[in-house]
């Protein structure tokens, strides 16, 4: 069964610093792997997505992400953060039948 | 407006009281799911409906129903609401298939039980 581990539950960066949020994953086949936002109130928005091909993937809100299969891991990057990034942002690995398992989830705080 | 609603946005019952969350949508997707979000876990599946006749439960279904009413409306239901039930619950919808597809969200449902 697919799981998917974000090793750290807060983060917090100075604003106009890069970003990078850990995902690790563990799938028996190739994983489609997905980053999701989340700010307060607010459902789940889609910000970049890897199915093959290139493994790095560009999303939207000057997000990045590399897949590293040797590692498991599908980092999520922005080499520089705004204020309006806070929020929690979640990792997550799609398997059969659409069924996604997210990871628990990180919270990033942005300090001016 | 939102293609995926959710309505209440916020409701708060008793214990053992019957609740039933909504989700609608506008997206002509096949497939919906339930979630719900509870801090430091991530989202879970509850159920989930690749068509109108196709319903699965998903890790923790127990405690729930869902009634998949038409393409575009999806239920879910506690019969007898317990305060471990209190969440923040998600619908969310999919096109096509395998698990390339990404999923849309509502803005969630926040639930309280006493």
């Amino acid at each position: 069964a697919q799981s998917v581990t974000q090793p750290d539950i807060h983060i917090t960066v100075s604003e106009g610093a890069s970003l990078e949020l850990r995902c690790n994953y563990s799938y028996g086949a190739t994983p489609y792997l997905f980053w999701y936002v989340q700010s307060p109130g607010q459902g789940l928005q889609l910000l970049l997505k890897y199915f093959s091909g290139d493994t790095l993937v560009q999303g939207i809100k000057g997000f990045e992400a590399e897949f590293k299969r040797s590692q498991s891991s599908f980092n999520l990057r922005k080499p520089s953060v705004h204020w309006s990034d806070a929020a929690e942002y979640f990792c997550a690995v799609g398997g059969a039948g659409n069924k996604l398992v997210f990871g628990a989830g990180t919270i990033l705080r942005v300090k001016s | 407006d939102a293609d995926v609603t959710q309505t209440p946005r916020n409701r708060i019952t008793k214990t053992g009281k019957r609740i039933m969350l909504e989700c609608s949508q506008t997206k002509g997707h096949d497939r919906m799911y339930w979630y719900r979000q509870d801090p430091g876990l991530g989202l879970r599946l509850i159920y989930y409906s690749f068509d109108v006749k196709d319903i699965n439960k998903g890790e923790i279904s127990d405690g729930y129903s869902v009634s998949r009413q038409a393409q575009a409306k999806f239920s879910l239901s506690l019969e007898s609401a317990i305060p471990n039930q209190t969440a923040l619950y998600f619908c969310a919808t999919s096109a096509g298939t395998g698990g390339r597809q990404p999923q849309h969200f509502g803005d969630g449902t926040r639930l309280s039980i006493l």
